[in-house]
């Protein structure tokens, strides 16, 4: 079965700083991942995604993806924090039965 | 084009009693998904349905919980009764086909149920 860790709970980065959001899955086959973020009160929202192809992915909102095979990761990141990224943020990993199963989330919080 | 609606956004009951949440996705959607989302843990399906048919309800505890999505449009997700560990937003979501594993879901903003 697919997993997914995010080895960080919570981060505080400063308004205008670059962010880095850790990632890595367990599946056996390829995977189709994928990053959502939850503003509070909101429903999940997703970023980007990764089926196959260039390993670099650009999504909304300024954030881009890399997915590393050799490392299972999926790193996403954003040059220059805004205060409006303070959120939750989900990755999430889709088997071959379409299924999602999410990691327990990052935490980000952006200080002035 | 409008999103998933859910209601209602937050609910309070004394455990044991009942509730139902509501759930509507977006036109068109063949594929509707509730998610459990217990505070500081991703969601966890519960169950998805594939038009009006249950594809997938093998993490659903089937003895206190229940789903249903007649004419395969809207849904309901029912609790009865409740514990105090179904304390959780219960999310709902949908995909166009569901069946696709690049298939993207698109969720509502969730009811947020507290049980006392």
């Amino acid at each position: 079965a697919q997993s997914v860790t995010q080895p960080d709970i919570h981060i505080t980065v400063s308004e205008g700083a670059s962010l880095e959001l850790r990632c890595n899955y367990s599946y056996g086959a390829t995977p189709y991942l994928f990053w959502y973020v939850q503003s509070p009160g909101q429903g999940l929202q997703l970023l980007l995604k990764y089926f196959s192809g260039d390993t670099l992915v650009q999504g909304i909102k300024g954030f881009e993806a890399e997915f590393k095979r050799s490392q299972s990761s999926f790193n996403l990141r954003k040059p220059s924090v805004h205060w409006s990224d303070a959120a939750e943020y989900f990755c999430a990993v889709a088997s071959n039965d379409y299924k999602l199963s999410f990691g327990a989330g990052t935490t980000v919080t952006v200080r002035a | 084009e409008a999103g998933v609606a859910q209601s209602p956004r937050y609910k309070i009951i004394e455990k044991r009693q009942s509730v139902a949440f509501w759930c509507n996705p977006i036109s068109g959607h063949a594929t509707l998904y509730w998610y459990q989302q217990i505070l500081g843990q991703g969601p966890k399906l519960l169950i998805q349905f594939q038009n009006n048919g249950v594809v997938d309800d093998s993490q659903l505890p089937k003895d206190r919980f229940s789903a249903e999505r007649l004419k395969g449009v809207d849904s309901t997700l029912k609790i009865q009764p409740a514990k105090l560990e179904d304390s959780a937003v219960y999310l709902c979501a949908s995909s166009p086909r569901g069946t696709t594993s690049t298939d993207t879901q698109y969720f509502g903003p969730g009811t947020r149920l507290t049980v006392l």
